[in-house]
């Protein structure tokens, strides 16, 4: 069945420093979702990238887009400590499969 | 507008218990889904209603089920709770649902812990 790998699970990166978590689809996605959870919080949406090889930006966050559709990344710039929680990423193929996200910690 | 709202927010029940949990969509929303949160297993779909209909269907067994209103409310069930389904239950409303391209909003959870 379709599964999405996201790694790595955990990462503790010194502040303004950059962070990257990966997505990998078993399968072709028709598109790809992120979202961010607080700590205590529930996800927040993001982005959406649905063609292939799409890169996006929003400020210091970079999305992109495998140019298979089967994969994704999003690296964060310079990070700060706003940037703490886990990234998710949400592939949508025959269903809706999120990854098992990627803990942020911010050391200051 | 308002967003998504859940009811309860926290919720302690005994094994062998039943337990409904609720979810309004934000106004003018069609689709709800369930997803149930696990530091294990991360996100897992349940299930998603569309206009009072089940579309989508995740691999959990059925002592978890599901309905939709007329008024796009939703409600989930749990029956014969087990200690493995102590989680954070997740809804999120969104236009077209799981098979569009629109944002997923999430609420905030209703978080159930069985004893």
């Amino acid at each position: 069945g379709q599964q999405v790998m996201q790694i790595p699970q955990y990462q503790h990166v010194q502040e303004g420093e950059d962070f990257t978590t990966y997505c990998n689809s078993s399968t072709t996605l028709s598109n790809i979702q992120w979202y961010k959870q607080r700590p205590g919080g529930h996800p927040v949406f993001l982005i959406q990238l649905v063609k292939s090889g799409e890169v996006k930006k929003q400020k210091r966050l970079t999305f992109q887009f495998g140019e298979a559709k089967k994969n994704s990344s999003l690296h964060i710039t310079a990070t700060q400590t706003t940037d703490v929680g886990t990234y998710f990423c949400a592939g949508r193929g025959d269903k809706i499969i999120f990854g098992k996200g990627t803990r942020l910690h911010i050391l200051p | 507008k308002a967003g998504v709202t859940q009811t309860p927010r926290y919720l302690i029940k005994t094994r062998g218990q039943q337990v409904t949990l609720s979810c309004s969509p934000i106004s003018g929303h069609r689709s709800v889904s369930w997803y149930q949160q696990t530091p294990g297993q991360g996100l897992q779909f349940l299930f998603e209603y569309f206009s009072e209909t089940q579309r989508n269907k995740g691999n959990f067994p059925g002592r978890f089920s599901g309905r939709q209103f007329s008024n796009s409310r939703s409600e989930m069930n749990v029956s014969t709770l087990e200690l493995g389904d102590s989680a954070l239950y997740l809804c999120a409303s969104s236009l077209t649902g799981t098979v569009g391209l629109d944002t997923q909003y999430f609420g905030p959870g209703t978080r159930l812990t069985v004893l």
